[in-house]
């Protein structure tokens, strides 16, 4: 299958900064991306839909202001979270797809903020 | 709005039994997918059942798709520890095949 690259793995932040999390398709170009979000024991939630040079569309519920989303170009999504708090520590998972592929998965970023 | 439910939530079983996921869901789509999920990794891809009456297998592993009951199952046969991890299950719209709403997953537990 095809390859998505998510960076970082881990990271820590403080309270009130800003992370900044990359999605990279490495093989493929990915007209589409998606971002989840996975709190402990829980299930995958979606955050958002991002189409390559296009506004992301955001789930109910999901603060645009706060879930930054850019996907400049086909083969790179972000999503930073901006001032972040400790409920915003959790497990982000991005996708990506072609318009006639399945999506696949990068390897999910553990955010911590304390 | 599409709903998927899964169960069992949580699934302790003996090495050598034989177990069955359920999934289901609440509208018409034509593409579930199974994946498999280690503590703190990303999933890892299963199944993809594409078509009614659609069964695959992959070790000790069958995926099979009912779109008419709106029913997946996952069955594991002779389970091994190895096998010990989340399963979830993800079903796609129609004509969106890439978004996916996920179940809420089956933590299994294989016992020696």
């Amino acid at each position: 299958g095809a390859v998505v690259s998510q960076h970082p793995s881990r990271v820590i932040c403080k309270s009130g900064t800003s992370v900044k999390i990359e999605c990279r398709s490495l093989d493929f170009q990915a007209t589409t991306m998606f971002w989840y979000r996975q709190f402990p024991k829980q299930s995958l939630m979606l955050m958002a839909t991002s189409n390559e040079g296009s506004k992301a569309t955001y789930e109910q519920g999901v603060e645009k202001d706060k879930f930054l989303i850019n996907h400049a170009s086909l083969t790179l999504s972000t999503l930073t979270v901006t001032s972040a708090h400790p409920e915003d520590s959790s497990f982000y998972i991005c996708s990506a797809s072609t318009s006639n592929t399945e999506a696949f998965f990068g390897q999910g970023t553990r955010l911590t903020v304390v | 709005e599409l709903k998927v439910e899964q169960n069992p939530l949580f699934l302790s079983m003996q090495e050598g039994k034989n177990y069955t996921i359920y999934c289901n869901y609440s509208t018409t789509s034509d593409r579930l997918y199974w994946y498999r999920q280690d503590p703190g990794k990303s999933l890892e891809s299963l199944f993809v059942l594409l078509s009614n009456g659609a069964v695959k297998q992959e070790g000790r592993l069958m995926a099979s798709l009912d779109t008419k009951a709106r029913l997946s199952t996952l069955h594991i046969t002779a389970a091994v520890h190895d096998l010990s991890a989340t399963y979830f299950c993800a079903v796609a719209l129609l004509r969106s095949a890439r978004q996916l709403t996920f179940g809420s997953g089956t933590q299994l537990t294989v016992l020696p």
